[in-house]
Formats: structure tokens, sequence, C-alpha cells
């Protein structure tokens, strides 16, 4: 069965920390990999990753991909309390269908 | 530009009542489209999918049905409502599987529907 696992499912750190989240898969017929923040209702997209060791980067937010150890993490550098949110990894399988396989998320609390 | 609609936004119904979430999708066609549940502490599930109008697939049985009508709608139905139906409901779409592959992968949301079942 197709999974992805997220952890930690839920962390508290300080204003300036840096946090490293991770998201493991095993899906067949993989095709990329998603990464969404979700503050109060809709996931918003951050990053999509579809080839390995190929970092992507905005602001503070950095994710890389890893299909050999099938992993993906995201990395937040100093950061703020609206980072605060539980930040969601999917995987896209192939198909004709191409659905979402999403983890359970995890919850970045960031204290002032 | 894309945008997508889902309401109504909060929901309170009482068990055994009927259901109906309605979700338009604006500014493309033939989009593919999700209906997930969310439940606290469980991620998203993904309940149902359409690949274009009257086609539904249901990835897991359960108390609901789906239906889509026309090509840019989805709605979410119930006949009978459970406690155990209680969540975050949310909509989605992304383009289909035609043309350049790689631009269409992103799933975009909706903003929701928190469903509590009394």
């Amino acid at each position: 069965e197709d999974k992805v696992v997220q952890s930690p499912l839920s962390l508290v750190v300080h204003e300036g920390d840096t946090v490293t989240l991770n998201c493991s898969y095993e899906v067949t017929n993989f095709r990329s990999l998603l990464w969404y923040k979700q503050e109060k209702k809709a996931p918003t997209f951050l990053f999509m990753l579809t080839s390995s060791g190929i970092e992507k980067k905005s602001g503070r937010l950095s994710s890389i991909l890893d299909k050999k150890e099938l992993f993906s993490i995201l990395n937040i550098t100093a950061t703020q309390t609206g980072d605060s949110a539980v930040y969601l990894c999917a995987v896209l399988r192939g198909g004709s269908q191409g659905n979402l396989i999403f983890g359970k998320g995890t919850k970045l609390s960031v204290k002032p | 530009s894309q945008t997508i609609h889902q309401w109504p936004a909060t929901l309170v119904q009482p068990v055994g009542s009927p259901l109906s979430l309605e979700c338009t999708v604006e500014g493309t066609s033939n989009p593919n489209l999700y209906w997930y549940r969310q439940a606290a502490g469980r991620g998203l599930q993904l309940l149902f999918y359409s690949v274009g109008i009257g086609q539904i697939s249901s990835e897991v049985p359960q108390n609901l049905s789906a239906s889509r009508p026309q090509d840019r709608q989805f709605i979410l139905s119930s006949k009978k409502l459970l406690l155990s139906d209680s969540g975050f409901y949310l909509c989605a779409w992304r383009g289909g599987d035609r043309g350049r592959i790689r631009r269409n992968e992103k799933l975009f949301f909706g903003s929701g529907t928190q469903l509590s079942v009394l």
C-alpha cells in the first residue's frame, strides 16, 4: 500500500531557530513530491520536486528530494511566528488519475 | 487566472440529515477534481476524484457520494450523515493530463468546509 510518512508530527521552536521537516514515502509509480503549508484552511503550494539532489529554494524555505532513499526534507531557517502552520508532504502518483497521497503533516509552532 | 470556490465554509448538521457541498472551478476547462477529508491528526484523505463529467472514482467506501454534473462543478453528498462524517472537507483541482504533464502536477485547494455532525 502506498504511503507517505512525515516526522515529527509536532514541533515547537523559538523564533530564529532552524527546523528540518522530514517526509519519507513508499509509492509505486512515483511522479513528483510536493510540499504544502496549511495555516487555517486551504493548503498553499510551496515546492514541487521531481529530480534527486536539486534544491528548491524560496526565501528562508528550501527543500530537496532523494529518490534513492525515498525521502525529502523541508528546511526553514531563521523561523518566524508567521511560519507556524501544518506542513504537508504529498506524493503524486503516475497513471491516469494522478492522485496525490498526503502525509499526516507536521504541526510547527514558532514561539516569540 | 484560475480560481476555485467551495461552500459553505462551515456547516453544522444533525445525524441522519442530508449533505451537499459544492465546489466550482473557474478559468480552466476539463480539470481533474478531487474531494479530500481532513480529520484531526489523520492528514488529508482522498475521498473521490473525477477526470471528466459524470466520471467519479471512489477511493474509500463510505457514507458519501460525489457527482460531477458539469465540467467545472463537483458536488459531495450524503443521504444520511453519521457522526464519523465530521471533519474538514477540501475540494481541489489540477489540470487534466494533456499537453505538458509537468505543468499540471500542482494541486490547488478550495478554502474548505468545516462540517460538524451532532
